[in-house]
């Protein structure tokens, strides 16, 4: 059962930043949130994930807010191959099942 | 990561018959698991293929329609059972390795019923 809500699309200028929220207010203690992306025709990839801490990698960003009820995936520098759909998914770590909901539809424009 | 091998990558079916998909994984594999993604749609659960044992079915999903096998750790078969043209979708296998936390996703398999 998804347990979060995305905006159904989004717009962002290429090279500018994307700012993708989430909000997962029944989110227990022991979840953590998860982001995946999905290119057109291709599997899902992971991208990130956090329990409460930000979390920075190679691809992106994920501030979590403080009462854990939203978060926000940052893409610094949007290209236009960023062009996907972007999923939020809260999971239990040991829960190894993943429930996906609609998702956002990025869309990077020159 | 893994390499997540699916097969086939894609097909034309005729209705009534059955289709046997392939997921093979190059590494250390925890769990595996078969989503449907209907055209347009987000992932849907199917199940999760345990080895050696019968699949443990999410709500909506039938062993009769969607027989699962997984008969060691790294490989798993779903079969699309009596096919109707509903049943077309993309269908994907996903793991989960040991040490990580994350689920990674094959390429799928684009099956269309006609």
């Amino acid at each position: 059962d998804a347990k979060t809500t995305q905006p159904t699309s989004m717009d962002c200028a290429e090279g500018r930043a994307a700012n993708l929220p989430c909000n997962h207010s029944t989110i227990s203690g022991n979840e953590y949130v998860y982001w995946y992306r999905q290119i057109h025709s291709q599997g899902p990839q992971y991208i990130i994930h956090g329990l409460k801490n930000n979390e920075t990698n190679e691809m992106a960003s994920l501030i979590i807010t403080e009462d854990r009820k939203s978060s926000t995936l940052i893409l610094p520098h949007a290209t236009l191959r960023d062009t996907a759909v972007y999923y939020c998914i809260v999971r239990v770590a040991n829960f190894n099942k993943f429930y996906f909901g609609s998702g956002t539809k990025l869309n990077v424009k020159p | 990561s893994a390499v997540i091998s699916q097969k086939p990558s894609r097909d034309i079916c005729q209705r009534g018959t059955s289709l046997t998909i392939q997921c093979q994984v190059d590494s250390q594999v925890t769990m595996m698991f078969w989503y449907r993604q209907q055209p347009g749609q987000s992932l849907t659960l199917i199940a999760t293929a345990n080895q050696g044992s019968e699949a443990t079915y999410e709500s909506g999903f039938v062993i009769d329609k969607f027989p699962i096998s997984r008969p060691n750790l790294t490989f798993s078969t779903l079969t699309v059972s009596n096919m109707s043209p509903e049943d077309s979708s993309i269908y994907l296998c996903s793991v989960t390795l040991r040490g990580n936390t994350e689920a990674f996703f094959g390429q799928g398999t684009r099956l269309t019923v006609v």
